[in-house]
Parts: C-alpha cells; structure tokens; sequence
C-alpha cells in the first residue's frame, strides 16, 4: 500500500519569505500527486495537482509544485509568502490502476506572520 | 446545494451511545469517500462507494463503524457505542467519477466529541 511523508508539521514564516514544503510517498509505479489547502474555518479544497505532462505544475494563489520520479517527491513551492497563506496544507497520493482510495499525509500547519 | 454537505457540524456525545453522521455530495458525483482527521494525524481513510459497487470498508477501525449510501447519493457514517478515542472531525468527499486522477471535493466535516 501506498503511503506520504510530510516532514515538516508545523512552519512558521514571515510575509515574503519563501516557502517549500516537502512530500514524498512510496509506490512504485504510476500516481497521480495532489495537494490540498484548508484555510481556517473553511473546507479541504484542492490547490494543484500532477498527473501526466510538464512535472512542475502551478496552481492557485502563485502556488507550484515540481514532481521528481527519482526521489518519489512532490514539494510545495511559493517564492513569496502572504499572511493569508497561513492553512493546513496536505498532500496526497492517487496511484493510477490502484484502489481509486487517495492517501493523504499527516498535514503541515503553516502560520505566516505579517 | 453546489458542494458537499454535512450534518451535523458538531455532536457531542456520551461514551457508550450511537451516532448518525450524514453527508449529501455534490449531485451526479458517483463516488463518495469517508474520511476521520485526528489532531496532529492527518486524514485517515474509512469507506468509499462507487457508484452500485460493494462498498471498500477497508479503512473501518472497528465493526461499531459502518456506513451506507442511499440511492446513489446521501451517505450516513455510524458509530455505535462510542468511544473517547472516536472523537475526531469525520469529513466526506465527493468526486464525479472516482478515478484516480480526479480531485475530491469535501465538506466541512462533522467535529465528534465523546465524553
């Protein structure tokens, strides 16, 4: 069975600093990689995700992620952080040809101070 | 309604007694997932329903957890005789398809309290 490793629990930072949060998983073959933000008081919602193509995809809010086959890892990137960045951020793995179940990591709790 | 909804946003509950948690996902999303997020655990996997398939109960801690989904689509998670340890946020999520490169849309969960 598939599983994720977010190593980083908890990150706190100031406005405009850069941020990268680390993901990796175990599965050997094909996944499709996903990350999801839950700002304070709302619902799980997704911020990028990575299924075939380009492996440094973009998505929402300045928000991108680069997919590394060779080290199974899925980091979150944004160069220039904003107090309204502070979330719960997860990451999440979907193997292709698997149980259609996506895994998801423990989570990192970002605080951006302003 | 345009997303996923839960009933109720919080129960508190006493030690021993049954709970009903209810989830309504999106309209013609076929698959629908359960999931409990402990403090500091991330979300941990319980139940999924694809379309008129048997349900994947893999995830189910305990047989006093079980779920069905009626007619395709509104979703009820119990817990019978619970526990301290299952209190935890319980979130649903709905997808249109269920495929593995699709993204989950979720609701904003049902805070559980067992005293």
């Amino acid at each position: 069975a598939q599983s994720v490793s977010q190593h980083n629990h908890h990150v706190i930072l100031s406005e405009a600093a850069s941020l990268e949060l680390g993901c990796n998983y175990s599965y050997g073959g094909t996944v499709n990689l996903f990350w999801y933000v839950q700002y304070p008081g709302q619902h799980l919602q997704l911020l990028l995700k990575y299924f075939s193509g380009d492996p440094l995809v973009k998505g929402i809010k300045g928000f991108e992620a680069e997919f590394i086959k060779s080290k199974f890892s899925f980091n979150l990137r944004k160069p220039s952080v904003q107090w309204s960045d502070t979330a719960e951020y997860f990451c999440a793995v979907n193997p292709s040809g698997g149980s259609y179940i996506p895994t998801f990591g423990r989570g990192t709790s970002l605080i951006v101070h302003p | 309604g345009a997303g996923v909804s839960q009933s109720p946003s919080n129960k508190v509950t006493e030690k021993g007694k049954d709970v009903e948690l209810r989830c309504d996902p999106i309209s013609g999303h076929t698959a629908l997932y359960w999931y409990r997020q402990s403090l500091g655990q991330g979300l941990e996997f319980l139940i999924y329903f694809q379309g008129n398939s048997a349900p994947d109960k893999s995830g189910l801690p305990s047989d006093r957890f079980s779920a069905e989904r009626t007619g395709g689509s509104v979703s009820t998670l119990t817990i019978q005789r619970t526990q301290q340890e299952d209190s935890a946020v319980y979130l649903c999520a709905s997808s249109l398809a269920g495929t593995t490169n699709e993204k989950l849309f979720f609701g904003s969960g049902t805070q559980l309290s067992v005293l």
